[in-house]
């Protein structure tokens, strides 16, 4: 595609039930970068792939969020048990197999949990 | 780990010269990346120092030392579309990339 697509962009949901955020790299773009960011706060980092794989994983708040990323490319984040804290806007982002190779974002799906 | 630090706002006016300052900590070290968020959009890349020194791209400058763990954004020429937050961005080990809390810059009149 064109660029990073996410969906859904905008989910309201219930405290205590499950969500899924999807995302949709650039095509051939290896690397693939979810961070979380509050309004007006700075991106926190949550995880990252290369390929298929997750390198770190540590900066995902509790055992209630997982991802996976399948085929090297779509990737979804899950938060189970959602808690009003989780209300935030999740980026997703893509980039080549290099370091000086830029993040392209999609335009975040914004979770909101009453 | 990594942190980051940056200034939390900035202003300055249009037509002028701006510095956004970026200190970090880092247990692993490629280089240092600038990106652009205006409010309500995604943010957009800006700039990369893997070496020392300034890369020029425009209006926009990028410097980085290394062994101070230091970076700045140049702005000049400021214009009213330039207000934004600015992050930077460590790009460590396995291509992780940890950004700074930001810097949100106003430009006025």
């Amino acid at each position: 595609g064109a660029g990073v697509s996410q969906s859904p962009s905008n989910k309201v949901t219930e405290k205590g039930k499950d969500v899924e955020l999807r995302c949709d790299p650039i095509s051939g773009h290896t690397a693939l970068y979810w961070y979380r960011q509050s309004l007006g706060q700075g991106l926190e980092f949550l995880i990252y792939f290369q390929g298929n794989s997750a390198p770190d994983k540590s900066g995902l708040p509790s055992d209630r969020f997982s991802a996976e990323r399948t085929g090297g490319s779509v990737s979804t984040l899950t938060i189970q048990r959602t808690q009003q804290e989780d209300s935030a806007v999740y980026l997703c982002a893509s980039s080549q197999d290099s370091n000086n190779s830029p993040l392209h974002f999609g335009n975040g799906t914004r979770l909101t949990v009453t | 780990g990594q942190s980051l630090e940056q200034p939390s706002e900035v202003t300055a006016v249009e037509g002028a010269i701006v510095q956004i300052n970026c200190t970090y900590q880092t247990s692993g070290f490629y280089g240092l990346s600038w990106y652009q968020q205006h409010d309500g959009g995604a943010p957009t890349f800006l700039s990369y120092n893997a070496l020392d020194g300034l890369e020029e791209t425009g209006r926009f400058s990028s410097f980085l030392s290394r062994s101070d763990s230091y970076g700045y954004l140049l702005l000049q020429e400021l214009q009213m579309k330039d207000s934004a937050s600015y992050f930077c961005a460590v790009v460590g080990g396995y291509q992780k990339v940890t950004f700074g809390t930001g810097t949100k810059l106003q430009v006025i009149p």
